[in-house]
């Protein structure tokens, strides 16, 4: 079945250092992918999402590319913040469905 | 706009025993889907409703169950209550007729079980 592989946290940072959190699906269908982020003790919120190969989705200055010859959705951010610290959440869902697989998510630590 | 409202926030059972989540969507929206994140499984998919219908189910026992009312309000139910059930269940609702993957999610109902 359909599943998405992410990189194991935490990752720790300095603020203003450049973030890359790894995202992979496998997918028999043309899945939409998202990134969902949760900070400490609120819910979990959209940051971006994509639906077809070569779109990028950005939000807040999070940046990922829907790549389908690599099956990557790889998160960026330039210049993190100590704000930015939460846990994120790759995700995938097939067409015409709120049925959401996700990664088993990436804790983020920035530190000033 | 109020968001996604679950009740209760934080519950304890014992073994055996069920309980009943209750979800209120953001008004405007008719699609609900309940998710369940633990720590050892993270986010597992439990099931979709859209006007009423279940649309889609993940592979939770027959234990779990949920229904959606007239006014989009969604429940689930756990019976027969199993050490590993304890987590935190996840409420998300969307606007969309045609499911898209953006949803809102409430903080969640988490449950102990003893």
């Amino acid at each position: 079945g359909d599943s998405v592989t992410q990189m194991e946290g935490p990752v720790t940072l300095s603020e203003e250092a450049f973030l890359t959190i790894n995202c992979t699906y496998t997918a028999t269908g043309y899945p939409s992918l998202f990134w969902y982020v949760q900070y400490p003790g609120e819910g979990l919120q959209l940051l971006l999402k994509a639906t077809k190969a070569d779109d990028k989705g950005s939000n807040k200055g999070f940046e990922a590319t829907y790549r389908k010859e690599t099956t990557s959705f790889h998160l960026e951010k330039g210049s993190v913040q100590v704000s930015d610290s939460a846990v994120y959440f790759c995700a995938l869902s097939e067409y015409n469905t709120d049925k959401l697989i996700f990664g088993t998510g990436t804790r983020l630590q920035v530190f000033p | 706009k109020a968001g996604v409202t679950q009740t209760p926030r934080y519950l304890i059972k014992t073994r055996g025993q069920q309980v009943t989540l209750s979800c209120s969507p953001i008004s405007g929206h008719r699609s609900v889907s309940w998710y369940q994140q633990t720590p050892g499984q993270g986010l597992q998919f439990l099931f979709e409703y859209f006007s009423e219908t279940q649309r889609n189910k993940g592979n939770f026992p027959g234990r779990f169950s949920g229904r959606q009312f007239s006014n989009s309000r969604s429940e689930m139910n756990v019976s027969t209550l199993e050490l590993g059930d304890s987590a935190l269940y996840l409420c998300a609702s969307s606007v969309d007729r045609e499911g898209t993957g953006e949803l809102f999610f409430g903080e969640g109902s988490r449950l102990t079980v003893l």
